[in-house]
């Protein structure tokens, strides 16, 4: 079974600042999906970026962007220029590829907090 | 973006009553249905998934005679929490699927307090 580790419980970091939360992940599969979502305190579930395995180029969204080490089986995620609202429980997440297969797999979750 | 709302958004019940909780994905179909629950301060826990038509599939240690799920439409799936205690008391995502797309989608969620 796939499992997803985030280390950090908790991270802050300062305004206009650059964060980085870590995520490494277990598979036996060679094709899958790698998400990041972000909870604020409303409990909506947010994509924040997505992540092919197959591509070997790192996904960016604006501010956020992905260091997916395949190999090693991590896949961090950078938030630069920090902003209040950045402020929420950020979820690394796995699905596998293979037809049948998207239910996802959570991490624990890393809070972060944005400081002024 | 895909719209999906969950109804109730919080509820409070007496311990042994039923709870139902509906999930509609307002502009698009969804073949399969995640639920899940989140309890203060942790992760998401697959709690079944369902596909238009057919019984639910339950995850490991999720109680199929009290966790009833029911997905009659490609628009509507429904989580009942049958003769509900205290330990119920969490936090219910439903998480909708269109066919033929790696996108996943999240209902707002509904709080339930079983007193």
């Amino acid at each position: 079974a796939q499992t997803v580790t985030q280390s950090q419980p908790e991270m802050s970091v300062q305004e206009a600042e650059t964060v980085t939360l870590s995520c490494t992940y277990d598979t036996s599969e060679s094709d899958y999906y790698l998400f990041w979502y972000k909870q604020p305190p409303s409990r909506q579930m947010i994509l924040v970026i997505r992540q092919e395995a197959y591509k070997q180029q790192n996904a960016t969204e604006n501010r956020f962007s992905v260091n997916f080490q395949k190999a090693a089986k991590s896949f961090s995620l950078k938030i630069s220029d920090s902003q209040l609202g950045d402020a929420a429980m950020y979820f690394c997440a796995y699905r596998s590829a293979r037809g049948g297969s998207e239910k996802l797999v959570f991490g624990k979750g890393t809070k972060l907090t944005v400081n002024p | 973006g895909a719209v999906v709302s969950q109804h109730p958004s919080r509820v409070i019940c007496k311990s042994g009553t039923s709870v139902k909780i509906e999930c509609r994905s307002l502009d698009f179909q969804a073949t399969t249905m995640f639920w899940y629950r989140q309890f203060p301060k942790q992760s998401l826990m697959l709690m079944a998934t369902s596909n238009e038509g057919s019984k639910a599939t339950y995850e490991q240690g999720v109680e199929k005679d009290k966790f009833l799920i029911n997905h009659a439409s490609l628009t509507l799936s429904t989580l009942t929490v049958t003769s509900a205690h205290p330990e119920d008391s969490s936090f219910y995502i439903c998480s909708p699927h269109p066919a033929g797309t790696d996108t996943q989608y999240f209902g707002p969620g509904t709080r339930l307090t079983v007193l």
